[in-house]
């Protein structure tokens, strides 16, 4: 079965432009939930997505968007990109809300 | 609200010694915890979990105990392997119906041969 597929891997942007992450779950996941990562603030919570439906968003600023497709299939939005958005993005799916969740790889968003 | 802390790294060890990384935890109500695994340029990987009280999650050699009176989910290895060198996150999830991981800082373990 195949993972969580995170596209790009990699993202080189500049300040005030716009960014599209990509998320496919695990066949069969329909809760999907974005992480960010940073070497000064570690593992924060982005949002969490089920059935199309936001549950959960966390303590971003409203730049940051995301949404789900009926197939589970997520994206995530960043506009007005600003240097501290550099960061790794992680993509989690699970079964339903509240199960194990399992990563991706990441895209690596750099923004120069 | 909800926080985990772990202890800080880099841990140094030599292969064949025995890996203690702590980890304790506060919540607004009765959690899951979750050890999580990230090896260089790659997502995490869940190592092992736990969803009740003296609950113990095993993987791999590695073993951590539910402890609700102490709030502690510590990560134990008899013998790491230089392929253990890794950064380890410890998590938790309120059984709340939400998906929202609150995760430690990580720790850094370098396992020399």
């Amino acid at each position: 079965k195949a993972g969580v597929t995170q596209t790009p891997r990699y993202l080189i942007k500049t300040r005030g432009q716009q960014v599209t992450l990509s998320c496919s779950p695990i066949s069969g996941h329909r809760s999907v939930s974005w992480y960010q990562q940073t070497p000064g603030q570690g593992l924060q919570f982005l949002f969490e997505y089920f059935s199309e439906t936001q549950r959960n968003k966390g303590n971003f600023p409203g730049r940051f968007s995301g949404r789900q497709f009926s197939n589970s299939r997520s994206e995530m939005n960043v506009s007005t990109l600003e240097l501290g958005d550099s960061a790794l993005y992680l993509c989690a799916s699970s079964l339903s809300y509240g199960d194990i969740q399992y990563f991706g790889a990441g895209t690596r968003l750099s923004v120069l | 609200g909800n926080s985990v802390t772990q202890m800080e790294g880099p841990v140094t060890l030599s292969e064949e010694a025995f890996l203690t990384i702590n980890c304790t935890y506060t919540a607004t109500g009765y959690p899951s915890l979750f050890w999580y695994v990230q090896y260089p340029g790659e997502g995490l990987q869940l190592l092992l979990k736990a969803t009740k009280a003296d609950d113990k999650g095993s993987n791999k050699g590695f073993e951590a105990t539910y402890r609700k009176e102490t709030t502690s989910f510590h990560l134990e290895k008899g013998s790491v392997q230089v392929s253990d060198s890794a950064v380890y996150f410890c998590a938790l999830i309120l059984n709340s119906g939400y998906s929202t991981l609150t995760f430690g800082k990580g720790t850094m373990l370098l396992v020399s041969p």
